[in-house]
Protein backbone atom coordinates (compact mmCIF):
# COMPACT_ATOMS: atom_id res chain seq x y z
CA UNK A 1 0.00 0.00 0.00
CA UNK A 2 2.36 3.00 -1.16
CA UNK A 3 0.93 5.99 0.34
CA UNK A 4 2.98 8.52 -1.09
CA UNK A 5 3.96 8.27 -4.58
CA UNK A 6 5.98 9.41 -7.24
CA UNK A 7 4.97 8.46 -10.48
CA UNK A 8 8.51 9.50 -11.86
CA UNK A 9 11.43 7.55 -11.33
CA UNK A 10 13.61 10.19 -13.37
CA UNK A 11 13.32 13.83 -14.92
CA UNK A 12 16.18 15.26 -17.07
CA UNK A 13 16.10 18.95 -17.08
CA UNK A 14 18.75 21.25 -18.71
CA UNK A 15 20.85 23.91 -16.70
CA UNK A 16 18.77 27.22 -16.11
CA UNK A 17 15.70 25.40 -16.59
CA UNK A 18 13.19 24.90 -14.04
CA UNK A 19 12.78 21.50 -12.83
CA UNK A 20 9.20 20.33 -11.48
CA UNK A 21 9.09 17.36 -9.15
CA UNK A 22 5.37 15.70 -7.98
CA UNK A 23 4.35 13.79 -5.43
CA UNK A 24 0.75 12.41 -4.61
CA UNK A 25 -0.66 10.83 -1.39
CA UNK A 26 -3.68 8.77 -0.46
CA UNK A 27 -3.83 8.96 2.99
CA UNK A 28 -6.02 12.09 4.23
CA UNK A 29 -4.71 12.03 7.79
CA UNK A 30 -1.45 13.49 6.18
CA UNK A 31 -0.73 17.15 7.45
CA UNK A 32 2.91 17.94 6.99
CA UNK A 33 4.56 17.38 4.02
CA UNK A 34 8.66 17.32 3.43
CA UNK A 35 11.18 16.91 0.90
CA UNK A 36 14.48 15.53 1.01
CA UNK A 37 17.54 15.33 -1.69
CA UNK A 38 20.07 12.38 -1.62
CA UNK A 39 23.19 12.27 -3.29
CA UNK A 40 24.87 8.59 -3.44
CA UNK A 41 26.69 6.84 -0.30
CA UNK A 42 25.07 9.93 1.73
CA UNK A 43 21.75 10.55 3.79
CA UNK A 44 18.74 12.22 2.81
CA UNK A 45 18.65 16.06 3.22
CA UNK A 46 16.09 18.04 4.08
CA UNK A 47 14.77 20.87 1.06
CA UNK A 48 11.82 22.30 2.38
CA UNK A 49 8.40 21.73 3.97
CA UNK A 50 4.94 22.41 4.09
CA UNK A 51 2.31 22.29 6.19
CA UNK A 52 -1.55 21.50 5.17
CA UNK A 53 -2.38 24.79 6.42
CA UNK A 54 -0.66 26.77 3.81
CA UNK A 55 -0.19 26.18 -0.12
CA UNK A 56 2.75 27.49 -1.38
CA UNK A 57 6.63 27.34 0.86
CA UNK A 58 9.31 29.09 -0.64
CA UNK A 59 13.02 28.78 0.34
CA UNK A 60 15.43 30.41 -2.17
CA UNK A 61 15.18 28.35 -5.73
CA UNK A 62 12.82 26.07 -4.50
CA UNK A 63 9.07 26.28 -4.13
CA UNK A 64 7.23 23.84 -2.87
CA UNK A 65 2.93 23.88 -3.59
CA UNK A 66 0.70 22.00 -1.95
CA UNK A 67 -3.26 20.84 -3.33
CA UNK A 68 -4.90 18.99 -0.73
CA UNK A 69 -8.13 18.75 -2.22
CA UNK A 70 -6.12 16.71 -5.44
CA UNK A 71 -3.39 14.91 -3.28
CA UNK A 72 -0.60 16.31 -4.69
CA UNK A 73 2.24 18.47 -4.46
CA UNK A 74 5.41 19.55 -6.39
CA UNK A 75 8.35 20.75 -6.28
CA UNK A 76 10.00 23.42 -8.32
CA UNK A 77 13.49 24.28 -8.57
CA UNK A 78 14.66 27.54 -10.51
CA UNK A 79 16.82 27.72 -12.14
CA UNK A 80 18.08 24.38 -11.75
CA UNK A 81 21.77 23.94 -11.36
CA UNK A 82 24.18 20.88 -12.47
CA UNK A 83 24.75 20.38 -8.32
CA UNK A 84 20.60 19.61 -8.07
CA UNK A 85 21.42 16.48 -9.64
CA UNK A 86 20.01 13.85 -7.05
CA UNK A 87 17.05 11.71 -6.14
CA UNK A 88 14.48 13.61 -4.53
CA UNK A 89 12.16 12.31 -2.41
CA UNK A 90 8.67 13.42 -1.11
CA UNK A 91 7.54 12.52 2.60
CA UNK A 92 4.52 12.95 4.59
CA UNK A 93 3.69 12.97 8.42
CA UNK A 94 0.62 13.35 10.27
CA UNK A 95 -0.27 14.23 14.06
CA UNK A 96 -2.41 10.67 13.92
CA UNK A 97 1.17 8.58 12.89
CA UNK A 98 3.39 9.45 15.74
CA UNK A 99 5.29 11.73 13.53
CA UNK A 100 6.83 8.83 11.36
CA UNK A 101 7.99 10.19 8.01
CA UNK A 102 6.12 8.28 4.94
CA UNK A 103 8.59 8.44 1.64
CA UNK A 104 7.30 8.23 -1.73
CA UNK A 105 10.05 5.79 -4.16
CA UNK A 106 12.22 9.10 -5.33
CA UNK A 107 12.56 10.72 -8.75
CA UNK A 108 16.31 10.67 -9.97
CA UNK A 109 16.81 14.60 -11.23
CA UNK A 110 19.37 15.06 -13.53
CA UNK A 111 20.60 18.74 -14.24
CA UNK A 112 22.28 18.74 -17.89
CA UNK A 113 24.33 21.62 -19.10
CA UNK B 1 26.45 20.72 15.55
CA UNK B 2 28.32 17.75 13.86
CA UNK B 3 25.13 16.04 12.53
CA UNK B 4 23.24 12.51 12.62
CA UNK B 5 26.57 9.89 12.93
CA UNK B 6 26.47 6.53 12.18
CA UNK B 7 28.67 3.23 13.01
CA UNK B 8 29.66 1.45 10.69
CA UNK B 9 28.90 2.83 7.28
CA UNK B 10 29.23 -0.65 6.13
CA UNK B 11 29.01 -3.90 7.51
CA UNK B 12 29.19 -7.31 5.56
CA UNK B 13 28.24 -10.67 7.41
CA UNK B 14 27.02 -13.97 7.04
CA UNK B 15 23.36 -14.87 7.15
CA UNK B 16 22.87 -16.40 10.89
CA UNK B 17 25.76 -13.81 12.13
CA UNK B 18 24.15 -10.97 14.45
CA UNK B 19 24.82 -7.46 13.98
CA UNK B 20 24.67 -3.96 15.63
CA UNK B 21 24.88 -0.35 14.66
CA UNK B 22 25.24 2.03 16.53
CA UNK B 23 23.59 6.20 15.69
CA UNK B 24 24.58 8.92 17.47
CA UNK B 25 21.87 12.08 16.92
CA UNK B 26 22.01 15.87 16.82
CA UNK B 27 22.75 16.57 20.55
CA UNK B 28 19.66 18.19 21.20
CA UNK B 29 17.31 15.98 19.26
CA UNK B 30 14.95 14.07 22.14
CA UNK B 31 13.26 12.10 18.86
CA UNK B 32 15.14 9.49 17.14
CA UNK B 33 14.21 7.07 14.67
CA UNK B 34 15.27 4.15 12.69
CA UNK B 35 14.50 3.78 8.92
CA UNK B 36 15.38 0.72 6.16
CA UNK B 37 16.27 1.72 2.47
CA UNK B 38 16.05 -0.79 -0.01
CA UNK B 39 16.69 -0.28 -3.48
CA UNK B 40 14.26 1.27 -5.62
CA UNK B 41 12.53 2.29 -2.52
CA UNK B 42 12.67 5.26 -0.08
CA UNK B 43 13.20 4.53 3.47
CA UNK B 44 10.95 2.85 5.42
CA UNK B 45 10.07 3.32 9.13
CA UNK B 46 11.62 0.56 11.70
CA UNK B 47 11.14 2.16 15.42
CA UNK B 48 11.46 6.18 16.65
CA UNK B 49 12.09 7.07 20.32
CA UNK B 50 11.63 9.67 22.50
CA UNK B 51 13.98 10.11 25.00
CA UNK B 52 15.09 6.73 26.00
CA UNK B 53 10.96 5.23 25.43
CA UNK B 54 10.12 3.59 22.38
CA UNK B 55 7.05 4.74 21.26
CA UNK B 56 6.09 2.68 18.28
CA UNK B 57 7.63 -0.38 16.39
CA UNK B 58 6.83 -0.72 12.78
CA UNK B 59 5.22 -4.21 11.69
CA UNK B 60 8.89 -4.28 9.16
CA UNK B 61 10.24 -5.11 13.12
CA UNK B 62 10.76 -9.01 12.98
CA UNK B 63 11.54 -10.42 16.46
CA UNK B 64 14.66 -10.79 15.40
CA UNK B 65 15.33 -6.86 15.61
CA UNK B 66 15.50 -4.80 18.91
CA UNK B 67 16.80 -1.25 19.19
CA UNK B 68 17.37 0.62 22.43
CA UNK B 69 18.51 3.98 23.56
CA UNK B 70 19.60 3.39 27.56
CA UNK B 71 20.24 6.88 28.31
CA UNK B 72 18.25 9.04 25.75
CA UNK B 73 20.94 9.97 24.28
CA UNK B 74 22.44 7.11 21.29
CA UNK B 75 20.97 4.22 19.92
CA UNK B 76 21.75 0.86 18.86
CA UNK B 77 19.84 -1.54 16.77
CA UNK B 78 20.75 -5.05 16.20
CA UNK B 79 19.13 -7.80 13.56
CA UNK B 80 19.79 -11.55 15.42
CA UNK B 81 20.66 -14.97 12.88
CA UNK B 82 20.62 -12.30 9.82
CA UNK B 83 18.88 -13.33 6.81
CA UNK B 84 20.05 -12.43 3.20
CA UNK B 85 16.33 -10.14 2.82
CA UNK B 86 18.17 -7.90 5.57
CA UNK B 87 20.68 -6.52 3.34
CA UNK B 88 19.46 -2.96 2.98
CA UNK B 89 20.91 0.60 4.06
CA UNK B 90 19.72 1.02 7.75
CA UNK B 91 19.15 4.77 8.14
CA UNK B 92 18.72 6.68 11.57
CA UNK B 93 17.36 10.33 11.98
CA UNK B 94 16.83 12.38 14.67
CA UNK B 95 14.39 15.18 15.23
CA UNK B 96 13.91 18.00 17.68
CA UNK B 97 10.04 17.49 19.45
CA UNK B 98 8.70 21.29 18.89
CA UNK B 99 10.53 21.57 15.31
CA UNK B 100 7.52 20.75 12.73
CA UNK B 101 8.58 16.85 12.54
CA UNK B 102 11.83 17.78 10.21
CA UNK B 103 13.99 15.02 10.56
CA UNK B 104 18.05 14.82 10.01
CA UNK B 105 19.41 11.95 8.94
CA UNK B 106 23.07 10.75 8.82
CA UNK B 107 24.51 8.58 5.62
CA UNK B 108 23.32 4.98 6.90
CA UNK B 109 24.54 1.63 7.31
CA UNK B 110 24.80 -0.52 4.45
CA UNK B 111 24.37 -4.14 5.40
CA UNK B 112 25.37 -6.80 3.35
CA UNK B 113 24.26 -10.00 4.05
CA UNK B 114 26.53 -13.27 2.17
Amino acid sequence: DQQVKQNSPSLSVQEGRISILNCDYTNSMFDYFLWYKKYPAEGPTFLISISSIKDKNEDGRFTVFLNKSAKHLSLHIVPSQPGDSAVYFCAASGTGTASKLTFGTGTRLQVTL
Amino acid sequence: DTGVSQDPRHKITKRGQNVTFRCDPISEHNRLYWYRQTLGQGPEFLTYFQNEAQLEKSRLLSDRFSAERPKGSFSTLEIQRTEQGDSAMYLCASSLSIAKNIQYFGAGTRLSVL
